[in-house]
């Protein structure tokens, strides 16, 4: 999306390893950052999301980091298994939307190899 | 099963006909949105509904494209006289009212304009 920048594109990683994902975003006032993950043939799904009064949170192998100056936030993966492959995508509302609907980053497709 | 649903899950079509999508969303659920996906790109945002009102509509969509919800359940998206660029993957999502939160995603309805 516009107003959404996502980097990689695509990444790789052994099982195991960690993989980190990041986005940057142009609204300051941007306050809410999902992340979600499409499997092949299905729709997103969220996989975690942060709001703006923290700059981290966790949950299990997945956690999300926020850097509110630097309007850039970033998904960290740690102890990588085969069913992580898959397209991610991070996500910030959509200005002049009132923020009801959410702009998308182009995705990063995540292999992880056995 | 309580998720969304979108019929057809597949449509093929020549140029310049007409095609409707329909989405029924989680029940409990009184925002609607859709959006459309073309390969290696996140999700655009196209329209979104609170129960039966379309409060905001992307200004990139095309007058051809046009969406209702006309009980506050299910929704209906026609887009009149296709182009090969209306190509891609239409997907709807539902979330419960608040002001952001996490968006449910059907499994999308895949066209194909030729």
């Amino acid at each position: 999306g516009e107003n959404v920048e996502q980097h990689p594109s695509t990444l790789s990683v052994q099982e195991g390893d960690s993989a980190v994902i990041k986005c940057t975003y142009s609204d300051s006032a941007s306050n809410y950052f999902p992340w979600y993950k499409q499997e092949l043939g299905k729709g997103p799904q969220l996989i975690i999301d942060i709001r703006s009064n923290v700059g981290e949170k966790k949950d299990q192998r997945i956690a999300v980091t926020l850097n509110k100056t630097a309007k850039h936030f970033s998904l960290h993966i740690t102890e990588t298994q085969p069913e992580d492959s898959a397209v991610y995508f991070c996500a910030a509302p959509l200005p002049g939307t009132g923020r009801r609907a959410l702009t998308f980053g182009s995705g990063t497709r995540l292999q992880v190899q056995p | 099963d309580t998720g969304v649903s979108q019929d057809p899950r597949h449509k093929i079509t020549k140029r310049g006909q007409n095609v409707t999508f329909r989405c029924d969303p989680i029940s409990e659920h009184n925002r609607l949105y859709w959006y459309r996906q073309t390969l290696g790109q996140g999700p655009e945002f196209l329209t979104y509904f609170q129960n039966e009102a379309q409060l905001e509509k992307s200004r990139l969509l095309s007058d051809r494209f046009s969406a209702e919800r006309p009980k506050g359940s299910f929704s209906t998206l026609e887009i009149q006289r296709t182009e090969q660029g209306d190509s891609a993957m239409y997907l709807c999502a539902s979330s419960i009212d608040e002001n952001t939160g996490e968006l449910f995603f059907g499994e999308g309805s895949r066209l194909t304009v030729l």
